[in-house]
């Protein structure tokens, strides 16, 4: 399996609030887990990462929780703000540095009302 | 310092016709990959390139090929265009060693064939 579920497709969040967005994956041979923030018009832009030999990591407003044993993986979005509203995709790597290749989940449309 | 660059912007082809779209990785990255996102959808890997070889291709076919040049840029070619050709076309860069890590995103190349 090289699928990356991920839910919701959208999220409406007031600002100040926390955004949570969750992935699932099948394959154990990932081990590089990115999300990405795509504004309209633009490419995706790395955000934040997170490897499974840590649970949880913290940039900024930004945080990954990782569950290795459940195969998910979630961004929390903190005091989120109206510019944070975006297309977020989380994102899985098989197979270490073998390889380049991304795998995206479906998107999640945020939007935070001011 | 330049970021990934892709060009054109946007543009119009007819169902069957060829199309190339060009890349030039950020400063100092040496591979090059090519995603295809639907719209609203994430992005899909179509192939990789490193030292001008093709190094790990999606799940596309033969329609789609590539090419990367010495200086690291990348050129992608669709053959036959179908109707469900119609994406953004991403490209991303990265240094081959740090594997999946680091992958910058250039802003696409909007392709719609009519």
């Amino acid at each position: 399996q090289q699928q990356v579920k991920q839910s919701p497709q959208s999220l409406i969040v007031q600002k100040g609030g926390i955004s949570i967005i969750n992935c699932a994956y099948e394959n154990t041979a990932f081990d590089y887990f990115p999300w990405y923030q795509q504004f309209p018009g633009k490419g995706p832009a790395l955000l934040i990462a997170i490897r499974p030999d840590v649970s949880e990591k913290k940039e900024g407003r930004f945080t990954i929780s990782f569950n290795k044993s459940a195969k998910q993986f979630s961004l929390h979005i903190m005091d989120s703000q109206p510019g944070d509203s975006a297309t977020y995709f989380c994102a899985a790597s098989e197979d270490g540095g073998a390889t380049n290749k991304l795998i995206f989940g479906t998107g999640t449309l945020l939007a935070v009302q001011p | 310092d330049a970021g990934v660059t892709q060009s054109p912007t946007h543009l119009i082809k007819t169902r069957g016709q060829q199309v190339t779209l060009r890349c030039s990785p950020k400063s100092g990255h040496d591979t090059v990959s090519w995603y295809q996102q639907a719209l609203g959808q994430g992005p899909q890997f179509i192939f990789q390139y490193y030292e001008e070889e093709e190094r790990q291709r999606g799940n596309f076919p033969d329609r789609f090929s590539g090419h990367q040049f010495p200086n690291y840029s990348s050129e992608l070619n669709v053959n036959a265009l179908l109707l469900g050709d119609s994406a953004l076309y991403l490209c991303a860069s990265n240094r081959w060693t740090a594997g999946p890590y680091e992958q910058y995103f250039g802003p696409g190349t909007r392709l719609t064939v009519t």
